[in-house]
């Protein structure tokens, strides 16, 4: 967790509100991954970057989620509207040192009631 | 099928135990292979990773991967209340991307 910076750690809204995370990959990698883990499921991949650029956002809904990282460094994920069915735990994580090798921040856990 | 499997658990160990944990993949082109801990409201947090067939260890945990058989197992000798929490079995496939199974939970019975 400690290359990894997320926040807010918990929010709470209501369905078709909007709601925006944040991630600083404190290691200052090119490379970032936004993941999205239900109770119960491993994480999914939601969208890769390389620096400035999206990579693979296929597992993305792109109707209502939208992410970016500007200047390659800090990332935003938005939902909106929110739906019941998008509480979760968002990860964001950056590369290890080792091949293939991925390391998570703490987390922001969604609640959408 | 899914692309990554593990036995459902829950496991329940006794103190001292040796826990194994199983993790089956679909995509014979799968190159690394990963375990993530989980604790209770926590992100996973990587402790094995294995990229050739064969036995990796790290101390009380030992990675085994067979490609032949597309499995890979984690055993987590002399258990200690602190190894409770969810195992996640990763697998890449030689691109960026991880596939995680749903996870094993353990508890270890003191």
């Amino acid at each position: 967790e400690a290359g990894v910076a997320q926040s807010p750690r918990y929010k709470i809204i209501e369905k078709r509100q909007s709601v925006a995370f944040w991630c600083n990959p404190i290691s200052g990698h090119a490379t970032l991954y936004w993941y999205q883990q239900i109770l119960g499921q491993g994480p999914k991949l939601l969208i890769q970057f390389q620096n400035n650029g999206v990579v693979d956002d296929s597992q993305l809904p792109k109707d209502r989620f939208s992410a970016e990282r500007l200047k390659g460094v800090d990332s935003t994920l938005k939902i909106q509207p929110a739906k019941l069915e998008d509480s979760a735990v968002y990860l964001c994580a950056t590369p290890g040192s080792s091949y293939n090798e991925q390391f998570f921040g703490p987390g922001t856990r969604l609640t959408v009631l | 099928q899914k692309e990554v499997e593990q036995n459902s658990g829950p496991l329940s160990v006794p103190e001292g135990a040796i826990a194994s944990l199983n993790c089956t993949y679909s995509d014979r082109g799968s190159q690394s292979f990963f375990w993530y801990r989980q604790y209770s409201g926590k992100s996973p947090e990587l402790i094995m990773s294995i990229y050739s067939n064969g036995d990796k260890e790290d101390g009380r945990f030992t990675a085994q991967l067979n490609k032949a058989s597309q499995y890979v197992s984690l055993l987590i000798r002399d258990s200690q209340p602190s190894d409770s929490a969810t195992y996640l079995c990763a697998v890449n496939r030689g691109t960026y991307k991880l596939s995680f199974g749903a996870g094993t939970t353990v508890t270890v019975r003191a």
